[in-house]
């Protein structure tokens, strides 16, 4: 595609659910990223995936957050029991080189 | 965490004048990129700046680097209305291969 896509735009959930949040990347593009915006902050590192593995999860905030890229292409963000401090727009980056990152639009997630 | 800091926080300005702001970030940085977001939405690279340069032009957007000082600034010349968004100024730093990103400038651009 042309650029990164991400589904759903927008998810609205009730505490407790689970919900999986989908990125495609550029194609050809090796490394993805997912990161975390919070309303009038900037946005905050989730994990860093280079190929199928997460070279970097250390911005996962706890367990009950998860995430999978196991063809090295698409990735899916997992979060369990969902909390209302959840709620944030989830954004995905693709990379070829360190020179060009492109991101998605994000998805608008809000746990009632 | 968040590595750099723009300042100001919010900046408003008229249609046809020159729009600057700053970020402040805390440690050495392989470069520094400016991103542009609407709405909340997606992010839109702007401009990138390497370690070893000083200043970079694209079109209405300059960008200068002073590492001694740990900080960049964007200046966005003759704004317009469409100019108006949020700005981050976002860091590359080491074999850390990940983006930090500051807080942002919110600018408003009246016609």
């Amino acid at each position: 595609g042309a650029g990164v896509s991400q589904t759903p735009s927008n998810k609205v959930t009730e505490k407790g659910k689970y919900v999986e949040l989908r990125c495609d990347p550029i194609s050809g593009h090796t490394a993805l990223y997912w990161y975390r915006q919070s309303l009038g902050q900037g946005p905050e590192f989730l994990i860093y995936f280079q190929g199928t593995g997460a070279a970097d999860d250390s911005g996962l905030p706890n367990d009950r957050f998860f995430a999978v890229r196991p063809e090295g292409s698409v990735s899916t963000l997992k979060i369990q029991r969902t909390e209302r401090g959840d709620s944030a727009v989830y954004l995905c980056a693709s990379r070829f080189s360190l020179d060009a990152w492109f991101f998605g639009p994000g998805t608008r997630l809000t746990v009632l | 965490s968040q590595q750099g800091e723009e300042d100001p926080q919010a900046l408003s300005i008229q249609e046809g004048e020159n729009a600057t702001m700053n970020c402040s970030y805390k440690t050495s940085i392989n470069n520094l990129q400016w991103y542009r977001q609407n709405s909340g939405r997606g992010l839109v690279h702007l401009i990138l700046i390497r370690s070893n340069e000083r200043e970079k032009h694209s079109g209405r957007l300059r960008v200068t680097l002073d590492t001694s000082k740990k900080s960049s600034s964007l200046l966005i010349t003759a704004s317009r209305a469409a100019d108006t968004a949020s700005y981050f100024c976002a860091t590359v730093r080491g074999s850390n291969y990940k983006l930090t990103f500051g807080k942002g400038t919110l600018l408003t651009v009246n016609p």
